[in-house]
C-alpha cells in the first residue's frame, strides 16, 4: 500500500491552522470493525517518531487537543490548530492494514 | 513506562553483517499483547518497515530486504536483535526498534514507543 502525503512542506504562522493530507493507494478501512488502520506520527529533528493518532482519529494520551485526525478509507487529514513553535516537525502517516507496513514520505511543517 | 534502548555499531563495512540490539525495560518482551520490530529511515527510502516478531517465534520480514534480515529474541535478557547481512551503502540509515500492539493473529498495530535510533553507516 502506497501512502502519498501532501504537501511535501508547509509554512504556517504561529496561532494559525496547518492542514496536511495522506492518501492511500488502497482502502485501509476494515469493515469488520469499522476501524481505519492508519496512524499519524510527529518527528522532531534528532528524535524518533512520536505517535499522535491511531485508528486515524484516536488521539494518543498526552497529545494536545489542538491536533486532530480525520478521514476514512483512502483519504486522511491531520489538522493542527493554534500552531505553536514546538509543532515544527515532520509528520508521517502509517498504514497497518496490510503487510508490509508502509509510511508516507512526510510533510515538513515550519513556522512562517 | 516501557522504554526501548538500542545498542550496536554505527559503522559497518560493505558485505558484512549489521547487528543491533534493542533492550526493553518496563514490560516483558514475552508478552502475548505485543509485537517487537525494526524500522529504518533514510533520505532515499524514508521510513521503511524491516520486520517484526512475536514472543512465540512468529516473524515477518519485509520482502524488500530479500531475505537478508534476521530478527531474534532473547527473553532471558528482555531484548531482541536485528541482523542484516551482506550490507551495502543502500543500507545506510537510522535504525529504530519499536513495539506494536497485537490486534489479532499476525496483525500488528501502530508503533509505540520507539527506541532512540542508531545511525548506521555502511562504508569501508
Amino acid at each position: 500500500i502506497v501512502l502519498t502525503q501532501s504537501p511535501d512542506s508547509l509554512a504556517v504562522s504561529l496561532g494559525e491552522t496547518a492542514t496536511m493530507t495522506c492518501r492511500s493507494s488502497q482502502n485501509v478501512l476494515y469493515s469488520y470493525n469499522n476501524n481505519n488502520y492508519l496512524a499519524w506520527y510527529q518527528q522532531r529533528p534528532g528524535q524518533p517518531p512520536r505517535l499522535l493518532f491511531y485508528w486515524a482519529s484516536t488521539r494518543e494520551a498526552g497529545v494536545p487537543d489542538r491536533f486532530s485526525g480525520s478521514g476514512s478509507g483512502t483519504h486522511f487529514t491531520l489538522t493542527i490548530s493554534n500552531l505553536q513553535p514546538e509543532d515544527v516537525a515532520v509528520y508521517y502517516c502509517h498504514q497497518f492494514y496490510d503487510t508490509p507496513h508502509t509510511f508516507g514520505r512526510g510533510t515538513k511543517l515550519e513556522i512562517k | 513506562q516501557v522504554q526501548l534502548q538500542q545498542s550496536g555499531p554505527g559503522l559497518v563495512k560493505p558485505s558484512e553483517t549489521l547487528s543491533l540490539t534493542c533492550s526493553v525495560s518496563g514490560a516483558p518482551i514475552s508478552s502475548s499483547r505485543y509485537y517487537w520490530g525494526w524500522i529504518r529511515q533514510s533520505p532515499g527510502q524514508g521510513l521503511e518497515y524491516i520486520g517484526s516478531l512475536f514472543y512465540n517465534g512468529d516473524i515477518y520480514y519485509n520482502p524488500s530486504l530479500r531475505g537478508r534480515a534476521t530478527i531474534s529474541i532473547d527473553a532471558s535478557k528482555n531484548e531482541f536483535t536485528l541482523n542484516l547481512k551482506s550490507v551495502t551503502a543502500a543500507d545506510t540509515a537510522i535504525y529504530f526498534c519499536a513495539r506494536a500492539g497485537r490486534l489479532g493473529d499476525y496483525v500488528e498495530g501502530w508503533w509505540d514507543p520507539w527506541g532512540q535510533g542508531t545511525r548506521v553507516t555502511v562504508s569501508s
